[in-house]
């Protein structure tokens, strides 16, 4: 049981290139989540998903594009890299929520981008 | 974006000694989340909180539900060199999209 997975681990762009970012978990969670997180700030939300098929916006979407063809992954699309996408991103899955389910976070992705 | 307010941002102990640290929110949250994120890596749960008043232990670790629902304290009794890390809270309210609102983080360094 992997849990959260997220492939790559590190990346290094430049200004104007495109990448995907993969989350892949195996405990059947229905709910997926992408943040980003900045020195001396917590995670902010980037998108989500509810269930496969369905993404929504989180709290920090601009620059940023997802999908949940399938249950168990998440993807996250940057079309047009920008410096200040230079983070580290990480991934999370919950069960369907009831009274804020508990999050599992995979191990994050560190991007920068020239 | 709405972000909880964490303090103290750092600490710097010895090992042996008691720490607590908080999280304050102007909004009121059904549930807070306390993770502990070490280098290099994810946030890890820690402690979940579903009820105003709530206290609950994880070995050495004990954290409390404010009564108001605005806030929510952690507690680290005899530290040790392992607690290193950086702490969050977070709170959420469930519902559709079981989102979270995450605090700063609070650095904790233990000296041997």
């Amino acid at each position: 049981n992997a849990g959260v997975t997220q492939t790559p681990k590190f990346r290094v762009l430049k200004t104007g290139q495109s990448m995907t970012l993969l989350c892949a978990q195996d405990m059947n969670h229905e709910y997926m989540y992408w943040y980003r997180q900045d020195p001396g700030m917590g995670l902010r939300l980037i998108h989500y998903s509810v269930g496969e098929g369905t993404t929504a916006k989180g709290e920090v979407p601009d620059g940023y594009n997802v999908s949940r063809l399938k249950k168990q992954n998440f993807l996250l699309g940057l079309e047009s890299a920008a410096p200040s996408q230079t983070s580290v991103y990480f991934c999370a899955s919950s069960f369907i929520a009831g009274r804020g389910e508990t999050q599992y976070f995979g191990p994050g992705t560190r991007l920068l981008v020239l | 974006g709405q972000q909880l307010n964490q303090s103290p941002q750092s600490m710097f102990i010895q090992e042996g000694e008691d720490v607590s640290m908080n999280c304050t929110s102007s909004s009121i949250f059904n549930t807070w989340l306390w993770y502990k994120q070490e280098p290099g890596e994810g946030p890890v749960l820690l402690i979940a909180l579903y009820k105003a008043g709530e206290l609950t232990s994880n070995g050495r670790l004990t954290a409390q539900f404010g009564i108001t629902r605005k806030d929510s304290f952690l507690n680290i009794s005899a530290s040790i060199p392992s607690d290193v890390g950086i702490y969050f809270c977070a709170g959420a309210n469930g519902g559709a999209t079981n989102k979270l609102i995450f605090g700063t983080g609070t650095l904790l360094a233990v000296q041997p």
